[in-house]
């Protein structure tokens, strides 16, 4: 696609449930990377897929958290029994082929957990 | 590990020139830098590779202090367009392979 795309753009979830937030990246991005962001806040580093391989999952902050990606395409971070603290902006980035070619970020989905 | 900017907000008219610094305590091999409007994505502006390069265009340009593990980003003759957060996002040497985004600069311009 022309852009990075993210769904849903608004997710409103019950504190216990499970949520999935999706990312298609740029068509031949093989690069794709997850960032949270706090309102207010930097953009916080969750895990980067290099094709469908994650080389670096350091910055998931819990095992409720977990990624996958299926070949150079599309990605779900799903965030199992939400806590209130996990409400925040999630982003998703592709780049061609790592951070020397630039990111490009999508929109961003945005979780409330009441 | 999380580079470090300042000035953390900074508010100007339009037409006034401003200058964001980001440093690291680790080597860096490269120095990236975006902006990000209120409720939109953050978009790229440019990357600073080590070897003490300039980059840029007359109006928006960076610098990359591979000694000092610094790097400035410099608007000149700021636009109402120029508001917003900027990130500047790093990569360690050793190929981290990531991004480690600093906490923003938040920047104001008004008419």
């Amino acid at each position: 696609g022309a852009g990075v795309s993210q769904s849903p753009s608004n997710k409103v979830t019950e504190k216990g449930k499970d949520v999935e937030l999706r990312c298609d990246p740029i068509s031949g991005h093989t690069a794709l990377y997850w960032y949270r962001q706090r309102l207010g806040q930097g953009l916080e580093f969750l895990i980067y897929f290099q094709g469908n391989s994650a080389p670096d999952k350091s910055g998931l902050p819990s095992d409720r958290f977990s990624a996958e990606r299926t070949g150079e395409s599309v990605s779900t971070l799903t965030i199992q029994r939400t806590q209130q603290e996990d409400s925040a902006v999630y982003l998703c980035a592709s780049s061609l082929g790592g951070p020397a070619w630039g990111y490009t970020f999508g929109s961003g989905t945005r979780l409330t957990v009441v | 590990q999380q580079p470090v900017q300042s000035p953390q907000a900074v508010i100007l008219r339009e037409g006034e020139d401003a200058v964001i610094n980001c440093s690291s305590s680790k080597a860096l091999y490269s120095v990236h830098w975006y902006r990000q409007k209120h409720g939109e994505a953050p978009v790229f502006l440019m990357i600073l590779l080590k070897g003490g390069e300039q980059k840029g265009h007359e109006k928006i340009s960076a610098s990359f202090n591979e000694k000092k593990q610094q790097s400035s980003l410099y608007l000149t003759a700021s636009q109402l367009s120029y508001s917003g957060t900027y990130f500047c996002g790093t990569e360690f040497q050793g190929g981290s392979e990531k991004l480690v985004f600093g906490k923003g600069m938040k920047l104001t311009v008004n008419p």
